[in-house]
């Protein structure tokens, strides 16, 4: 059973425009959520993470927001770019979970000029 | 600062024969964990090793084994090799105990004919 979900595959964007990337998650012990993003043939990069304990957490053009009760974050990128085409992956893990971090089967964001 | 480093990048191997990947976390970083990543299943945790103890273990068979240094660089091996078995091979490390902003190699392409 899947414990983090990212249900759109793929999501095409216009330049400049926002992209919002949506995660769902099952495992309310989950206390530590990431958003990593990875191109082909590479390592997942880490962009950005969000805790619990907070609603939302600002990085630049990232913003991540968390809604507890509905087990779901989200993944914003305003203004989006070409550059930021690829495959995002959200992740959360669990106190004591000791490096088991639960992935998402990820995004495909296109970013068109 | 160097980043996350794997060797070898690609790996060909046959079927019933034995591989061991490296990898060389960033310089400080304690904790090394390993992920399978397959277009399947996605990325799927194998192991986290802190101080050279293995403290958590995915849930994949006895072949998949693992161990780190003195010195913090890990490898793990995988015995008698499946064609299942190919699939990007990642290592993340990270600084604290927990999980938070793990950081990834650019990982082992391994194929198994």
């Amino acid at each position: 059973d899947q414990q983090v979900k990212q249900n759109s595959p793929s999501l095409s964007v216009q330049e400049g425009r926002i992209s919002i990337l949506n995660c769902d998650y099952t495992n309310s012990m989950f206390d530590y959520f990431l958003w990593y993003k990875k191109y082909p043939a590479e390592g997942p990069t880490f962009l950005i993470s969000i805790s619990s304990i907070k609603d939302k957490n600002e990085d630049g053009r990232f913003t991540v927001f968390l809604n507890k009760s509905a087990k779901h974050l989200s993944l914003h990128i305003v203004p989006s770019q070409p550059g930021d085409s690829a495959v995002y992956f959200c992740a959360a893990s669990a106190p004591g979970s000791q490096g088991n971090l639960i992935f998402g089967k990820g995004t495909k964001l296109s970013v068109k000029p | 600062k160097a980043g996350v480093t794997q060797t070898p990048r690609y790996l060909i191997k046959t079927r019933g024969q034995q591989v061991t990947l490296s990898c060389s976390p960033i310089s400080g970083h304690r904790s090394v964990s390993w992920y399978q990543q397959t277009p399947g299943q996605g990325l799927q945790f194998l192991f986290e090793y802190f101080s050279e103890t293995q403290r958590n273990k995915g849930n994949f068979p006895g072949r998949f084994s693992g161990r780190q240094f003195s010195n913090s660089r890990s490898e793990m091996n995988v015995s008698t090799l499946e064609l299942g078995d190919s699939a990007l091979y990642l290592c993340a490390s990270s600084l604290t105990v927990d999980p938070t902003e793990a950081f990834f190699g650019q990982g082992t392409r391994l194929t198994v004919v």
